[in-house]
């Protein structure tokens, strides 16, 4: 069975880093394309980034320079670094496999 | 960008009766392999989205056959027949052929 746990979600002060995991079981990370998708606080879904099987990556423009997505084939984990944390990154962040599947979400607060 | 427009933004069915969204790309979501890159997802009361249909109309697996998508393009329908009350959410479509993927804004469905 598929299954996608994200962690790693935390209040931070503007400017600051924070790393979100995504625990996989049950397929391959490295063998599938991997988004993050983000949702601020009643409001829609925003694509942020998705590393292919490859291993090149993506990234919406308002994220660049900033998040860099990567992954532990050993540990069979997708990683979101964020740095430079801004006030509109607070989100729920989700981790998806192919869309078909989806993590429960983490939650980023930036907020000082 | 892309940008994805649903109509209509919320919907109110009574059980029973047939429920239709509608979601138009500013640019061809058509690929070279004749697929249209256009997803629906459904996003229940506190939980994360579910991929309902991919490739604008094959359902994913474990999709009740009362939820059917069409079109191909710019001009794309989600039909729910025979509404249930398990059906109220978000319903999100999302084209993922032109990077960064973009999001609809959402149409909520209730139940009369």
């Amino acid at each position: 069975e598929v299954q996608l746990v994200e962690s790693g979600g935390d209040l931070i002060q503007p400017g600051g880093s924070l790393r979100l995991s995504c625990a996989a079981s049950g397929f391959t990370v490295s063998s599938s394309y991997m988004s993050w998708v983000r949702q601020a606080p009643g409001k829609g879904l925003e694509w942020v980034s998705i590393i292919y099987s490859d291993g090149d990556t993506y990234y919406t423009d308002s994220v660049k320079g900033r998040f860099t997505m990567s992954r532990d084939n050993s540990r069979n984990t997708l990683y979101l670094q964020m740095n430079s944390l801004r006030v509109d990154d607070t989100a729920v962040y989700y981790c998806a496999r192919f869309w078909g599947h989806w993590g429960q979400g983490t939650l980023v607060t930036v907020s000082s | 960008d892309t940008v994805m427009t649903q109509t209509p933004l919320s919907l109110s069915v009574t059980p029973g009766q047939t429920a239709s969204i509608s979601c138009k790309a500013s640019q061809s979501l058509l690929q070279t392999d004749g697929k249209s890159y256009l997803y629906w997802f459904v996003q229940k009361p506190g939980q994360s989205p579910q991929l309902l249909v991919h490739e604008s109309s094959s359902r994913f697996s474990g999709v009740p056959d009362r939820f059917s998508g069409s079109g191909s393009g710019t001009d794309f329908t989600l039909k729910i027949s025979r509404v249930e009350a398990e059906d109220v959410g978000i319903y999100h479509c999302m084209q993922g052929i032109h990077r960064p993927y973009t999001f609809g804004q959402g149409t909520k469905l209730e139940i009369k």
